[in-house]
């Protein structure tokens, strides 16, 4: 049972243009939510966050939005740059006997192409 | 900051053996750190979780006899894949949290291989 589904294997932007990427969840009982970035044969890099009771954070190139009627997040990445050609997996957070619990949706392979 | 280092990046074993991988949080201090485990072209894969000084909590389906865990010291955690099978090989990443705003920082990850 996948609780964070990121539906969307790669997507394809020019640079400079918008990159969104989608993410959806089941579990309502999820309080935080990540984007981690990921390059071949390395391990993940945090991106940014947000907490259940906003509806959208941003740093930078990056803003996460958050629909928790919908369950669904996505990121913004604006401009796109190279740089950016990465995979990207969106992470839930549930905190059973205080220590965080991540789950990871399946990626999404961005290209970002001149 | 908030680097975590894993040792060995690559590692070739034949089956039967074992093979430990090292995780450490070089510059915070981490009260609780994750095992992953990835397949070719998919998701991070929680394999289990633990805390300094306790016993690690698996994740259903994950042998634990066959996946040791040690979290010796709040910067050290080490997983043992015992006797080893080719169906093991996979990429390994270890995550550290410091327990702040449920980040985890994770570490470059270990390439097994069981021939």
């Amino acid at each position: 049972d996948q609780q964070v589904k990121q539906n969307s294997p790669s997507l394809s932007v020019q640079e400079g243009r918008i990159s969104i990427l989608n993410c959806d969840y089941t579990n309502s009982m999820f309080d935080y939510f990540l984007w981690y970035k990921k390059y071949p044969a390395e391990g993940p890099t945090f991106l940014i966050s947000i907490s259940s009771i906003k509806d959208k954070n941003e740093d930078g190139r990056f803003t996460v939005f958050l629909n928790k009627s919908a369950k669904h997040l996505s990121l913004h990445i604006v401009p796109s740059q190279p740089g950016d050609s990465a995979v990207y997996f969106c992470a839930a957070s549930v905190t059973p006997g205080g220590y965080n619990k991540l789950i990871f949706g399946a990626g999404t392979r961005l290209a970002v192409h001149p | 900051g908030a680097v975590v280092s894993q040792h060995p990046s690559r590692v070739i074993c034949k089956s039967g053996t074992s093979v430990k991988i090292e995780c450490r949080s070089l510059d915070f201090q981490a009260t609780t750190m994750f095992w992953y485990r990835q397949f070719p072209k998919q998701s991070l894969m929680l394999m289990a979780t633990s805390n300094e000084g306790s016993k690690a909590t698996y994740e259903q389906g994950v042998e634990k006899d066959k996946f040791l865990i040690n979290h010796a010291s709040l910067t050290l955690s080490t997983l043992t894949v015992t006797s080893a099978h080719p169906e093991d090989s996979s990429f390994y990443i270890c995550s550290a949290s410091p327990g702040l705003h449920n980040e985890q920082f994770f570490g470059p990850g270990t390439r097994l291989t069981v021939l």
